[in-house]
């Protein structure tokens, strides 16, 4: 176990949906990331928040928003879903700004129908 | 970061034997070469990683290897065993990133 959680572990929505993924990092650890994993695919980084802060930005689609909160729990938004986002999502965390040690939470998992 | 390639894609060895993955970058700012090894529906866990001013660390059966002129960093497994069989990225990371690019990852099956 890593210390980070993520939720739901599981998602099913249809096409057109909005959907809101939840990570919670390890006590401590001031950065979440947010990654995309298709399948049989490598991980795609998406964003990086830091202290409440959007520190780093990759390949997130315009569709897709995140936030940070002050309690450092973060969110992933995930709007007018098509059936290619089916995914998993990790969200990762480490102390401070640099994306060394990061350490991943479990995953969700979702699927577009 | 920016270009980052792994080879192989998939390695196939014999439980016991030795498997080598290497990971290349463009960016000869990277100053950190870390591997995770990412379990069938589990989530990638770092295993072992190096830093620009070490060229060799080594953590029981499995260690990286640098060659920061030539730009490329090395995962060596020894003894495999049969839990070796995973995927395994790597990630380098440099000052001033913007990004994070991961290998799209070797596949490595351990056979009987």
């Amino acid at each position: 176990d890593s210390g980070v959680t993520q939720t739901p572990k599981h998602l099913i929505t249809a096409t057109g949906q909005r959907v809101t993924l939840r990570c919670s990092p390890r006590s401590g650890d001031l950065s979440v990331y947010w990654y995309q994993q298709s399948l049989d695919q490598g991980l795609q980084f998406l964003i990086q928040y830091y202290n409440g802060e959007e520190r780093a930005k990759g390949n997130i689609l315009e569709r897709f928003s995140a936030q940070q909160f002050p309690d450092l729990h973060s969110e992933l938004n995930l709007s007018s879903l098509e059936l290619g986002d089916s995914a998993l999502y990790f969200c990762a965390s480490s102390v401070g700004t640099s994306a060394d040690t990061q350490y991943f939470g479990p995953g969700t998992r979702l699927t577009v129908l | 970061g920016e270009n980052v390639e792994q080879h192989p894609s998939t390695l196939s060895v014999q439980e016991g034997d030795s498997a080598v993955i290497k990971c290349t970058y463009s960016d000869s700012a990277s100053n950190y070469f870390p591997w995770y090894k990412q379990e069938l529906g589990k989530r990638p866990q770092l295993i072992i990683d190096i830093r620009s001013n070490v060229g060799e660390k080594k953590d029981q059966r499995i260690a990286v290897t640098l060659n920061k002129t030539a730009k490329h960093f090395s995962l060596h497994i020894t003894e495999t065993q049969p839990e070796d069989s995973a995927v395994y990225f790597c990630a380098p990371l440099g000052l001033g990133w913007d990004k994070i690019i991961f290998g799209k990852g070797t596949r490595l099956h351990i056979l009987p």
